[in-house]
């Protein structure tokens, strides 16, 4: 079984709808995040949680926002999305105090 | 600004042969460094770091190499094979915030 989880695989949507894509990890670790991939750049972070009470922005937090429900559990919504936040996300989880960040399968949205 | 750049978008590599995948940073406050190998359709895999208080760290066939007066690493792979084809990634993270800052990749290509 996959220790960090992502749902839907793939969505696709109108813009102006709100979506929520989820992330669940059996790792047991207390940091998660999410990113962003683009064609041609690298992944950008978008939010991270080092517990469940504390919930930071990353680089490109604007029209995101997130919920950690549980240590286990990361959703990320988009309130009100539009085509140009069609991306692939990924969610990432790490140990405290650790550099290595294990990652999800990825989400590929498709904002229409 | 790009803190982290890979200049090639792709290589191609004949199988058997040494695989040298670089990476430039701008930033002189990072303290880690990191590859990882994406595979389509799955989320980037931690592959190998080094700190930036060393100038080499191995593992198996795999070897980083960090310049830091030239601001430069790199990314070796001998013997190349091909379950080695796929995206390879370079980040770079400072120990005060723990958010990894991501090259755009390069596309590693194993030629039988």
């Amino acid at each position: 079984d996959a220790d960090v989880t992502q749902t839907p695989r793939n969505r696709i949507t109108k813009t102006g709808k709100r979506i929520m894509l989820e992330c669940s990890q059996t790792k047991g670790h207390d940091r998660m995040y999410w990113y962003r991939q683009d064609p041609g750049l690298g992944l950008r972070l978008i939010y991270y949680s080092f517990d469940v009470k504390d919930i930071n922005k990353g680089e490109i937090s604007d029209g995101y926002s997130v919920s950690r429900q549980a240590q286990a559990k990361f959703s990320l919504s988009l309130e009100s999305a539009i085509p140009n936040q069609t991306a692939l996300y990924f969610c990432a989880t790490s140990k405290r105090s650790q550099e290595t960040q294990y990652f999800g399968p990825g989400t590929r949205l498709l904002v229409l | 600004d790009q803190q982290v750049k890979q200049n090639s978008p792709s290589l191609s590599v004949q199988e058997g042969r040494i695989s040298i995948l670089n990476c430039d940073y701008t930033n002189s406050m990072f303290d880690y460094f990191l590859w990882y190998k994406k595979y389509p359709a799955e989320g980037p895999t931690f592959l190998i770091s080094i700190s930036s208080i060393k100038d080499k760290n191995e593992d198996g066939r795999f070897t980083v190499f960090l310049n830091k007066s030239a601001k430069h690493l790199s990314l070796h792979i001998v013997p190349s094979q091909p379950g080695d084809s796929a995206v390879y990634f370079c980040a770079a993270i400072k120990n005060s915030n723990y958010q990894l800052i991501w090259g755009a990749g390069t596309k590693l290509i194993i030629k039988p």
